[in-house]
């Protein structure tokens, strides 16, 4: 079955203390993305990545970190986070071609306290 | 002023009407999408469209790329539906999407 998947799903954390939020697909998609989604401000991209070692800045990128070793992998990394992180986060494949569909994780809840 | 807005924000509905949801946006694009994201938090695709009109079962997408609007169609509205419909657009010739607010569906029995 075609999808993307994310772990944890859940996530209760305290400020400063490292985490990983794995990501991955199985469709052999060029482009991942991630996405934190905010009561009253809608989705809004994090960091993206056109294929292996190419990721770059999305609209809101301060306090993430990204690596692209392999093309299904796309971990979104919070080296210390804080309150103002807590968040929907979303990660997201398409193949690359311009305007393709994207295909969505389950999405994974963070509080950070 | 945002590069794409829906309305209503807030809809409700009973069962059996017919729904409209509008998207505008001021971007070029190469295709709109829009997205269902259900009362779990999970986000499908519903229909990625760059002209005319697509259909699939009880919802219809009509894209008007003169006038930089969308509109999405419920037919028959089913308590099922009841979801926060999101529009998307790519800023034209790349992978980002800008997404709209959403608007958020309750249909009652």
């Amino acid at each position: 079955e075609a999808q993307v998947t994310q772990n944890p799903r859940y996530l209760i954390t305290v400020t400063g203390k490292k985490l990983t939020v794995t990501c991955s697909q199985n469709m052999n998609h060029e482009y991942m993305s991630w996405y934190r989604q905010d009561p009253g401000l809608g989705l809004r991209q994090i960091y993206y990545s056109m294929n292996v070692e190419v990721t770059d800045k999305g609209d809101v990128p301060e306090g993430y970190k990204v690596s692209r070793k392999e093309k299904r992998n796309f971990p979104l990394i919070l080296e210390s986070p804080s309150p103002n992180q807590t968040s929907l986060y979303f990660c997201a494949s398409s193949s690359g071609q311009r305007g393709d569909e994207q295909f969505f994780g389950p999405g994974t809840r963070l509080t950070v306290l | 002023k945002n590069e794409v807005e829906q309305s209503p924000q807030n809809l409700t509905a009973q069962e059996g009407e017919f729904i409209t949801i509008n998207c505008s946006y001021s971007v070029g694009i190469s295709a709109l999408h829009w997205l269902q994201q259900h009362p779990g938090g999970g986000i499908v695709s519903l229909f990625m469209l760059s002209s005319g009109k697509k259909k699939h079962g009880r919802l219809i997408a009509t894209i008007n790329i003169q006038e930089k609007h969308s509109s999405l169609h419920i037919t028959a509205s089913h308590p099922r539906d009841s979801a926060v419909y999101i529009c998307a657009v790519p800023i034209y010739n790349t992978d980002k999407l800008i997404f709209g607010t959403g608007t958020r569906l309750q249909v009652f029995p």
